[in-house]
């Protein structure tokens, strides 16, 4: 019954390559969101969407594409991985784009690109 | 633009101590406040959160208001855990860029030693 879910849990691979992470939801929110931390803890948002439109995209390089077949699922594809990729993924949800709405995170993909 | 602004870490207690995590914030319009927290291996939770000027935000013990006067919303805790050892995030969503974007302080890593 896991409401933010995402796979894989771990991704190694080398530069060049492409590579998908998945994400769902079970908790009927309108809102999906992928958010970047880095090594050092630092959480940046990448994307937003709400009801399969993004509505956010954070100056992010345009080898990183989020696709959200319906509005419980928000995929993110990367080409042409590079080391500086190498991080944790986080997919979120929230029950709709308002400020307050809180976030509900996923527990994260760890990429490591060699 | 928005901006948090955590104490730095890594912040090691003894059980029982007191806890207080600083965070102040600069925002355009009028913010709504959160504290996350991520327990290791895990993604962030919402711990709380205050969404006006005065509010006071609680949960599982720990405490925060919502100072407008110095921008500011420090995290305390009268008596810490083992179990509360994580990385712990403020976090603001501003009404002005809504959509349910978060920014996020840097984290403050706590360790609690038994």
């Amino acid at each position: 019954d896991t409401a933010v879910s995402q796979t894989p849990k771990y991704l190694v691979t080398q530069m060049g390559n492409d590579k998908s992470i998945k994400c769902e939801q079970n908790l009927g929110h309108d809102t999906m969101y992928w958010y970047k931390q880095d090594s050092k803890k630092f959480l940046k948002i990448m994307f937003s969407y709400n009801n399969k439109e993004l509505i956010i995209n954070e100056t992010v390089p345009n080898r990183f594409s989020p696709k959200s077949p319906d509005k419980a699922h928000l995929n993110l594809h990367i080409n042409s991985l590079e080391l500086g990729d190498s991080a944790v993924y986080f997919c979120a949800s929230s029950q709709d784009e308002g400020s307050n709405s809180p976030l509900h995170f996923g527990n994260g993909t760890r990429l490591t690109v060699t | 633009g928005d901006s948090v602004t955590q104490m730095e870490g890594p912040v090691t207690l003894s059980e029982e101590a007191f806890l207080t995590i600083n965070c102040t914030y600069t925002a355009t319009g009028y913010p709504s406040l959160f504290w996350y927290v991520q327990y290791p291996g895990e993604g962030l939770q919402l711990l709380l959160k205050a969404t006006k000027a005065d509010d006071k935000g609680s949960n599982k013990g720990f405490e925060a208001t919502y100072r407008k006067e110095t921008t500011s919303f420090h995290l305390e805790k009268g008596s810490v855990q083992v179990s509360d050892s994580a990385v712990y995030f403020c976090a603001l969503s501003d009404s002005g860029t809504s959509y349910g974007k978060l920014t996020f302080g840097q984290g403050t890593i706590l360790t609690v030693h038994p």
